[in-house]
């Protein structure tokens, strides 16, 4: 299983980019990179998934270096609402939900 | 179209008592897993049933048993509770496949307290 370290909590403020890096030294060459968002007393909310270079959505962006060993979530112009925990997720296709390791997450806090 | 949605929202029981827990999965969705968070140790992986069979298995005690219907509702129960099961428990939903390409859609949670 690939292991995944993200920093514990980032602070930023209303308007900013916001960056968030994953660490994933051991990614498998069928691996794939998901991030999911969670707000207090929530489920886990799907962001975006990707295997490589860019992926763009409505609500992020992922980059994935040609190494694969590390992505990067950009939260373009953050907002109050964006405050919550994110959390990265590296997993073969196919592998089984018990394939998939949530970790401590990524706590971002948005101010004023 | 209608979330997953779990049931009872709040709960609170007494240590060595036993608690069922239900979820409806998203219209469709076959899959369901179930997952155990605490602040402690995080989001956790407790097991994933698809037409009515247990596909997947985290690393639980026997206490922690669940079950599918034929209408993808499930249910899970947890006998002979213990303090440090109190913690929320989330039931997510996906079409049929099993692994990081089948997004999960996630349930908003049943908070357990065991006093």
């Amino acid at each position: 299983l690939a292991k995944t370290t993200q920093p514990i909590s980032m602070d930023s403020y209303e308007g900013q980019e916001v960056n968030i890096t994953c660490s994933h030294n051991n990614i498998a060459t069928n691996d794939y990179i998901t991030w999911y968002q969670q707000f207090p007393s929530q489920g886990p909310r799907f962001i975006i998934q990707g295997y490589k270079t860019k992926v763009t959505n409505e609500v992020a962006s992922l980059f994935i270096p040609a190494d694969r060993k590390s992505s990067t979530l950009s939260l373009p112009r953050v907002s109050l609402s964006d405050t919550a925990v994110y959390y990265c997720l590296v997993g073969p296709v196919s592998g089984g939900y018990n394939k998939l390791i949530f970790g401590a997450g990524t706590r971002l806090a948005v101010h004023p | 179209k209608a979330g997953v949605t779990q049931t009872p929202r709040y709960l609170i029981k007494t240590r060595g008592q036993q608690v069922t827990l239900s979820c409806s999965p998203i219209s469709g969705h076959r899959s369901v897993s179930w997952y155990q968070q605490t602040p402690g140790q995080g989001l956790q992986f407790l097991f994933e049933y698809f037409s009515e069979t247990q596909r997947n298995k985290g690393n639980f005690p026997g206490r922690f048993s669940g079950r599918q219907f034929s209408n993808s509702r499930s249910e899970m129960n947890v006998s002979t509770l213990e303090l440090g099961d109190s913690a929320l428990y989330l039931c997510a939903s996906s079409l049929e496949a099993s692994g990081i390409q089948e997004t999960q859609y996630f349930g908003p949670g049943t908070r357990l307290l065991v006093l």
